[in-house]
């Protein structure tokens, strides 16, 4: 089975500067791990994903997430928090095959104060 | 690549009525698509997983008879709530999946924009 834990269900940081938003995850085999933001009544859009490759991923709007297999973790950061990057974010845990749901964390929500 | 468009993106309707819910991978084959809910403020819920050309796999506490999901072809899947009531109020999002030639490492799960559904 597997299980993803967001740490913070609200996040609150200044205008340019650091954003750490934690996930830790829990699974029985390799995992794929995903990132995602979700604006007010939109859909979800990936950030990015860890798929066994470089543990460092890089994604979009300058986030990037690492995945650390002894601490179970795949923290998302962004050096410089802008204004639009208020939103939800939520991490995910999958499996290879695509053929079974991600499970979702319970999102944090990012606050941006000028 | 990799698009998912789901229709309509908000609907409002009489309680009693039915409601479609198109989802449809634009240049993908989705063998697997997912449909979820979502509360206000709060995670998806996984509703059910759908494969092309079998019956729908619903998830515990979730009404097979009152949220239909149909999968007739590789590229559309249809979530139907029947005899809707407020209390269906919700944003219901889809997911679809590659074929067997691609793998979630290919496609990350995409997912549709929503659709905002009040029952009135």
């Amino acid at each position: 089975a597997q299980s993803v834990t967001q740490l913070g269900s609200h996040v609150s940081v200044s205008e340019g500067a650091l954003v750490l938003l934690r996930c830790n995850y829990s699974s029985s085999v390799p995992p794929y791990l995903f990132w995602y933001v979700q604006y007010p009544n939109q859909g979800l859009q990936l950030l990015l994903k860890y798929t066994s490759a470089a543990t460092l991923v890089k994604g979009i709007n300058g986030f990037e997430a690492e995945f650390k297999k002894s601490e179970t973790s795949f923290h998302l950061t962004k050096p410089s928090a802008h204004m639009s990057d208020a939103a939800e974010y939520f991490c995910a845990v999958g499996l290879h095959s695509g053929n079974t749901p991600l499970v979702f964390g319970k999102g944090t929500r990012l606050s941006v104060i000028a | 690549g990799a698009v998912v468009s789901q229709h309509p993106s908000r609907v409002i309707c009489k309680s009693g009525t039915s409601v479609k819910i198109e989802c449809r991978s634009l240049d993908f084959q989705a063998t697997t698509m997912f449909w979820y809910r979502q509360f206000p403020k709060q995670s998806l819920m996984l509703m059910a997983t759908s494969n092309e050309g079998s019956k729908a796999t619903y998830e515990q506490g979730v009404e097979k008879d009152k949220f239909l999901i149909n999968h007739a072809s590789l590229t559309l899947s249809t979530l139907t709530v029947t005899s809707a009531h407020p209390e269906d109020s919700s944003f219901y999002i889809c997911s679809a999946s590659a074929s067997s030639s691609g793998t979630a490492s290919t496609y990350g799960y995409t997912f549709g924009s929503g659709t905002r559904l009040t029952v009135v």
